[in-house]
C-alpha cells in the first residue's frame, strides 16, 4: 500500500534557527495536505499543495510540493517558540475512481528559546 | 460554526469491557474520518466513511473494532472486548468531499481512552 515518509521524526532547534521537514511518497499524489498538531491538542490543517512544483508560503512557512509529485517539504524561517508542535503531511493518491489519504508520522519540533 | 466534537472527552474502561465513542461531524460534511493517536505517535487511519458508499474499513485493526455513520451524519466507533492497547486518543475528522478536489479536514478534541 500506499507510505507516506517523514523525516526526522524530531528536531530540536534554537529559537531563531530554521527548520525543515520532508515528506517522501512511495507513490504519485494528487495533492498533499499539511498539519500541525500543537502539544495536547489535535492536527489542525495549514495548507494543500495541488500542482507539480508548487511553492506556497505562509509568513515564515514556505511549502514546496516536488516536481513529480513524490516528495514535499515544509521549510520554517527563524522558529519561533510558537512553532513548537508536530508537523504532519498527508498525501492523497487517487485512481479508478478511489481515493486514499495517507498520513505521515509526523515532525516533532522543540523550540529552545 | 459548530466544528467537530466528540464525546466523551475521556473514557477510563476495564479490560474486556465494550466502549463507544461517538462524533458529530460539521454539518453538510459528507466525508469522516476516524484516526487512533497513540501517545506520541503519529495518525494511525481506522475507517472512512464517504456520502453513501460503503465505508473503507482497510485500517481497522481487528475485529473488535466497528464504526457506523447513521443518516450521513453522527458516527460511533464501537471497540469490543477492549485491550489494553487500544488506550490511546481516538481522533475524529469530517471534510467536504474526498475527491479530485480535496478539502481539508477538521478534526475534533478527540477521545482519550484509558483501558486498565
Amino acid at each position: 500500500g500506499q507510505q507516506v515518509m517523514q523525516i526526522p521524526q524530531y528536531q530540536h532547534v534554537q529559537e531563531g534557527e530554521d527548520f525543515t521537514t520532508y515528506c517522501n511518497s512511495s507513490t504519485t499524489l494528487s495533492n498533499i495536505q499539511w498539519y500541525k498538531q500543537r502539544p495536547g491538542g489535535h492536527p489542525v490543517f495549514l495548507i494543500q499543495l495541488v500542482k507539480s512544483g508548487e511553492v506556497k508560503k505562509q509568513k515564515r512557512l514556505t511549502f514546496q510540493f516536488g516536481e513529480a509529485k513524490k516528495n514535499s517539504s515544509l521549510h520554517i524561517t527563524a522558529t519561533q517558540t510558537t512553532d513548537v508542535g508536530t508537523y504532519f503531511c498527508a498525501g492523497l493518491r487517487s485512481g479508478a475512481g478511489s481515493y486514499q489519504l495517507t498520513f505521515g508520522k509526523g515532525t516533532k519540533l522543540s523550540v529552545i528559546p | 460554526g459548530a466544528g467537530v466534537s466528540q464525546s466523551p472527552s475521556n473514557k477510563v474502561t476495564e479490560k474486556g469491557k465494550d466502549v463507544e465513542l461517538r462524533c458529530d461531524p460539521i454539518s453538510g460534511h459528507t466525508a469522516l474520518y476516524w484516526y487512533r493517536q497513540s501517545l506520541g505517535q503519529g495518525l494511525e487511519f481506522l475507517i472512512y466513511f464517504q456520502g453513501n458508499s460503503a465505508p473503507d474499513k482497510s485500517g481497522l485493526p481487528s475485529d473488535r473494532f466497528s464504526a457506523e455513520r447513521t443518516g450521513g451524519s453522527v458516527s460511533t466507533l464501537t471497540i469490543q472486548r477492549t485491550q489494553q492497547e487500544d488506550s490511546a486518543v481516538y481522533l475524529c475528522a469530517s471534510s467536504l468531499a474526498v475527491g479530485r478536489a480535496t478539502y481539508e479536514q477538521y478534526f475534533g478534541p478527540g477521545t482519550r481512552l484509558t483501558v486498565t
